[in-house]
């Protein structure tokens, strides 16, 4: 059973810092991992894309993997209100469903940034 | 203006109806995915067509049909077989679904309702 896991939270930080979330997953074959903004009732925005260990910055946000310890994570420097949202991690396991497009989510981590 | 519509917003179905939900996008992508969301749940795959005329079940396959005619369109039918259809539905498109992993991209979602 390939899975994807994180914690549900909810994360509550104070404005301006930095949030952490976190996801590990089962596969050790799994080669794209992304990660989802979910404000309630809305659907997912992709936020960031990772494929090789390391980090990879944007804006505000970086994305971390390692596959050694398969996990990835996600930064969310200079945290703001309107970054409290349900945070979902996708993952690409190895020959998922017969189509390597395929990815398997996690129950998300929701964010709660206080002013 | 490029994206991916869903179509309605919200539906309520009576015991034993058929409904059908529509998802459209103009990004050209090979690939498209149906999704459900239950609270506190990740996605879950239901059905995904990497081309015209072709598609694959998904982990929940059961009660639902698809059709992939047109490049552009994947509506996905919720049958009176489905004992469970209350919940957010979540189509989603990628540029092919072959190679590594490409971003996907998400619709509005509907709402279903069963009443």
């Amino acid at each position: 059973q390939k899975e994807v896991e994180q914690n549900s939270g909810p994360l509550s930080v104070p404005e301006g810092a930095i949030a952490s979330l976190n996801c590990t997953y089962s596969d050790r074959g799994s080669q794209s991992f992304f990660w989802y903004r979910q404000y309630s009732g809305k659907s997912p925005e992709l936020i960031m894309s990772i494929y090789s260990n390391g980090d990879k910055e944007d804006g505000r946000f970086t994305a971390q993997l390692n596959k050694a310890s398969q996990y990835v994570s996600l930064l969310i420097r200079d945290s703001q209100p309107s970054d409290s949202a349900t945070y979902l991690c996708a993952v690409n396991p190895s020959n998922y469903g017969g189509s390597q497009g395929n990815l398997i989510f996690g129950k998300g981590t929701k964010l709660s940034v206080k002013p | 203006d490029g994206g991916i519509t869903q179509s309605p917003k919200y539906l309520f179905r009576k015991e034993g109806q058929n409904v059908t939900l529509s998802c459209e996008q103009n990004l050209n992508h090979d690939a498209m995915y149906w999704y459900r969301q239950d609270p506190g749940q990740g996605l879950r795959l239901i059905y995904y067509s990497q081309i015209v005329n072709d598609f694959q079940k998904g982990d929940i396959a059961e009660g639902y049909s698809v059709s992939r005619e047109k490049k552009e369109s994947f509506p996905l039918t919720v049958t009176s077989a489905q004992k469970n259809p209350t919940a957010f539905y979540l189509c989603a498109s990628s540029i092919r679904a072959s190679g590594r992993a490409q971003e996907q991209f998400f619709g509005p979602g509907t709402r279903l309702t069963v009443l």
